[in-house]
């Protein structure tokens, strides 16, 4: 049974320091796996999503690596602001499209 | 990206009563729905996978007689939590399959019941 693990549960950084999250899984059988983003109260929003072929995936100040053999990925948001502030989820996805949530990073901006 | 919604966004029923959620694929057409459960503070829990036209499958240790699930259409799944209890209280979230791909999520709907 895959099982995906999210270090730290949540973190606390003034503005301007780069933000790095860390995300495990036990089975490196993945199609793929995907960062989200979620504000209080709502629901999930994409930030990227890596193949298992691939490496990394960057979008604007957000990077994303995946070593599929290690089960790692790490999610880098460069120059943190404010509005970063959220909680961070990692999932991958295997046979059957279903996706195995971590539990989850909550991060705070501090101005 | 594609955009999936949920109504209502939130719902406060009393217990035993029963309560209708809707996820709808707003742009494309999403033949797998899946549906979360989600608790403060916690992460998302798949409950079921929903193929249009056809029975959801559920995972273990969720009750299918409590939670019914119909995908009558390519574009609209619904979720009834019947004979809701207080311990059903909790985030529920949606997401359509796109193309085989990508999952896109719905806002979410509280449900609180008292």
């Amino acid at each position: 049974k895959q099982e995906v693990t999210q270090i730290p549960a949540a973190l606390s950084v003034p503005e301007g320091e780069n933000l790095v999250l860390n995300c495990s899984f036990t089975d490196s059988a993945i199609y793929n796996l995907q960062w989200f983003r979620q504000d209080p109260g709502k629901g999930l929003t994409s930030l990227l999503l890596i193949q298992s072929s691939q490496r990394e995936q960057t979008s604007g100040r957000l990077n994303a690596s995946l070593d599929k053999s290690s089960g790692r990925s790490t999610l880098y948001i460069a120059a943190s602001q404010p509005g970063d502030s959220a909680t961070y989820l990692c999932a991958v996805k295997a046979a059957g499209n279903k996706l195995t949530f971590g539990g989850g990073t909550r991060v705070l901006v501090k101005p | 990206g594609a955009v999936v919604s949920q109504h209502p966004s939130r719902v406060i029923c009393k217990s035993g009563t029963s309560v209708k959620i809707e996820c709808r694929s707003l742009d494309f057409q999403a033949t797998t729905m899946f549906w979360y459960r989600q608790f403060p503070k916690k992460s998302l829990m798949l409950m079921a996978t929903s193929n249009e036209g056809s029975k959801a499958t559920y995972e273990q240790g969720v009750e299918k007689d409590k939670f019914l699930i119909n995908h009558a259409s390519l574009t609209l799944s619904t979720l009834t939590v019947t004979s809701a209890h207080p311990e059903d209280s909790s985030f529920y979230i949606c997401s359509g399959l796109a193309g085989g791909m990508e999952q896109y999520f719905g806002p979410g709907t509280r449900l609180t019941v008292t």
